[in-house]
């Protein structure tokens, strides 16, 4: 079994500043996808990433994912009050089972 | 609109009344799967679907019983609910298992 862990848990932080979260595992990820779940709704994809060492930028957030494929970060640069969200990265094996773990829980205050 | 849709949104129920909630995409999707969460425990696998006619368990499939007759449709059925299942259900939807997921709004149970 994939043990998933996203660190941290919690975290709330002024308009404007930067934050990180990260999501690591004690396997290798075939791929990996970060989504953003907002309050009452569904989460939602913002990006995969395949290739171990892979960066892409979606405007603000930038994604990272480790050379090994164990481990990945999420980048915000000034953070906006749009970015609060739950922030989850899953993972899959082969047969179709996906785990989501906690998440980390993100503020961001005007 | 390529959309996944579950139904109720809303339910409260009492203990051993046997429910239905159902989903439905029209993305032509092979993969289905059926989440709970929950506070502090994000959101956990109940059933999932490769394909119509296979079905398998989640992390926490125990009260639940899921069926897949056609490729569209996969209802999540509560046959005796209890309190413990109070929690709010999201269905989703993907080409696979390792593709874009899209889910629904939510379905938020309340068993008494």
């Amino acid at each position: 079994t994939q043990l998933l862990e996203q660190s941290p848990q919690f975290l709330s932080i002024q308009e404007g500043e930067n934050l990180t979260v990260y999501c690591n595992s004690s396997s290798v990820f075939s791929s990996l996808q970060w989504y953003r779940q907002e309050p009452g709704e569904g989460p939602v994809l913002l990006v995969t990433v395949v290739t171990g060492g892979e960066v892409k930028k979606l405007k603000r957030l930038t994604f990272q994912f480790g050379d090994a494929r164990k481990d990945s970060s999420l980048h915000i640069t000034a953070a906006q009050p749009g970015d609060t969200g739950l922030y989850l990265c899953p993972s899959t094996d082969s047969w179709g089972k996906l785990q989501f773990g906690a998440g980390t829980q993100v503020v961001v205050t005007p | 609109e390529a959309q996944v849709t579950q139904n109720p949104r809303y339910l409260i129920t009492v203990t051993g009344k046997k429910l239905t909630v159902t989903c439905s995409q029209n993305m032509n999707h092979e993969y289905m799967s059926w989440y709970r969460q929950d506070p502090g425990l994000g959101l956990r696998q109940i059933y999932y679907s490769m394909n119509v006619e296979v079905t398998d368990k989640g992390d926490v499939p125990e009260g639940y019983k899921v069926s897949r007759k056609e490729k569209r449709n996969f209802p999540l059925i509560l046959e005796s609910p209890s309190p413990n299942q109070t929690s709010l259900y999201f269905c989703a939807s993907s080409f696979s298992n390792f593709g874009e997921l899209f889910f629904g709004e939510g379905s938020r149970l309340t068993v008494l």
